[in-house]
């Protein structure tokens, strides 16, 4: 079975530019997350999606940052325009069932953003 | 923001040797679970233990939970290089709007020198 998939792995911008950030998740796994993740901490959630839903999204900056889940399978993940301080990992993780009973996330390798 | 507290920060130990790691956190919780990170890697989970429960086994791994001290502890016995690693623990939460939501503590950087 494949793993959750991300591309990037790897980017590098220039401060003001846009960004997209791409994630598959486990096959049949209804739940998806986006998490950031700053050098030498742990994860922080910006939002969760139950298939098509974005069910919390109170931590994800509107102001410049953006994500859809189209048909509730693959989701992207936007920043526009991207600052400074948006270079961290960006994670996406996906769970096989809504209404959060406490299932095991399953993590991308992440895409480590880099802004100049 | 982060719930979990983790300590140590930083845990350097020779192969062979038990590895303990501790989670304090602050909310009721429905779960609390430990994930593994290698360096430049996602995250695997390791282990999940309920609210009700007060203690689980996984292989090496020794998991408890004290919820009247809001604290959970890692053991990992006999350890291997391979182990080397960052380990977080992440707390699920237990209603309203945190239901489903997991917290993650800053984690602990694990070194085991062969």
């Amino acid at each position: 079975e494949a793993g959750v998939v991300q591309s990037p792995r790897y980017k590098i911008i220039e401060k003001k530019q846009p960004v997209a950030f791409w994630c598959n998740p486990i096959s049949g796994h209804n739940t998806l997350y986006w998490y950031l993740q700053n050098l030498g901490q742990g994860p922080e959630l910006l939002i969760r999606y139950e298939n098509e839903e974005a069910v919390d999204d109170s931590q994800l900056p509107k102001d410049r940052f953006s994500a859809e889940r189209l048909k509730g399978v693959d989701s992207t993940l936007k920043i526009q325009p991207a600052e400074l301080g948006d270079s961290a990992v960006y994670l996406c993780a996906s769970s096989p069932r809504t209404s959060g009973r406490g299932d095991t996330q399953y993590f991308g390798p992440g895409t480590r953003l880099t802004v100049l | 923001s982060q719930q979990g507290e983790e300590d140590p920060q930083a845990l350097s130990i020779q192969e062979g040797e038990n590895a303990t790691m501790n989670c304090s956190y602050k909310t009721s919780i429905n779960n609390l679970q430990w994930y593994r990170q290698n360096s430049g890697r996602g995250l695997v989970h390791l282990i999940l233990i309920r609210s009700n429960e007060r203690e689980k086994h996984s292989g090496r791994l020794r998991v408890t939970l004290d919820t009247s001290k809001k604290s959970s502890s890692l053991l990992i016995t006999a350890s291997r290089a391979a182990d080397t690693a960052s380990y977080f623990c992440a707390t699920g939460g237990a209603g309203g709007t945190s239901y489903g939501k997991l917290t993650f503590g800053q984690g602990t950087i694990l070194t085991v020198h062969p």
